[in-house]
């Protein structure tokens, strides 16, 4: 297992809600990415937090948004849900400071937007 | 053009076929190279770092080809268990960016 941790891991909201996804990285990494997954893609880049600021962002809209905490855990938030947004969300966390950066994921949070 | 791409399969082999995936990548000056595996409904993990001199875990070899801009995944004698999707990853330089394909599907037939 990679020690990352994910919650909750299953989430049910309706077109409109907002949600937050929590995510805590493993012992020793200060990194946390997040990734969207749609059914049959690869994971697509959400955003990255590093040092509690974002540092680094994909083609994502800004209703979606995160933060991260002095500890390295993260949270997403996704305001306005459409049903496009129904995915897999992985959390994926690294250590900086080494010049090949791997990242681990932890087990997702599937959400369903209805 | 996409950053990744990767031809999505399926590949279906036997037990004990040897079977290898391709992935063409489109930043030359990308610098990191992975292959991560993901079972069906589970996160990815993380298979093989691809570095320039190649390299070697047990039955699985990863090679990188920066003239024609793409990694391999060989896998000697399949087992059951390498059922899987296979994902490449590409790190372009100066960003935190990770480019993921779109997998190829791995079934290994007893």
């Amino acid at each position: 297992e990679t020690g990352v941790t994910q919650s909750p891991t299953h989430l049910i909201k309706t077109r409109g809600q907002q949600v937050t996804l929590r995510c805590s990285s493993q012992s020793g990494h200060n990194t946390v990415s997040w990734y969207q997954q749609a059914l049959g893609q690869g994971p697509q880049f959400i955003f990255q937090y590093y040092r509690e600021e974002e540092n680094g962002r994909g083609n994502f809209p800004p209703r979606f948004s995160g933060l991260q905490f002095p500890n390295y855990s993260s949270e997403l938030n996704v305001n306005a849900l459409e049903l496009d947004d129904s995915a897999l969300y992985l959390c994926a966390s690294s250590s900086r400071g080494g010049r090949v950066v791997e990242q681990y994921f932890g087990p997702g949070t599937r959400l369903t937007v209805t | 053009r996409k950053e990744v791409e990767q031809d999505p399969g399926p590949f279906n082999v036997p037990e004990g076929a040897t079977v290898a995936f391709n992935c063409t990548y489109s930043n030359s000056a990308s610098q990191s190279f992975f292959w991560y595996r993901q079972d069906c409904r589970k996160e990815p993990k993380l298979l093989m770092s691809v570095y320039s001199s190649g390299n070697e875990d047990g039955r699985f070899t990863a090679q990188l080809n920066r003239a024609s801009q793409y990694i391999s995944l060989l896998i000697r004698d399949s087992k059951l268990s390498d059922s899987a999707t296979y994902l490449c990853v590409v790190n372009p330089p100066g960003g935190n960016q990770f480019y993921f394909g779109t997998g190829t599907s791995l079934t290994v037939i007893p």
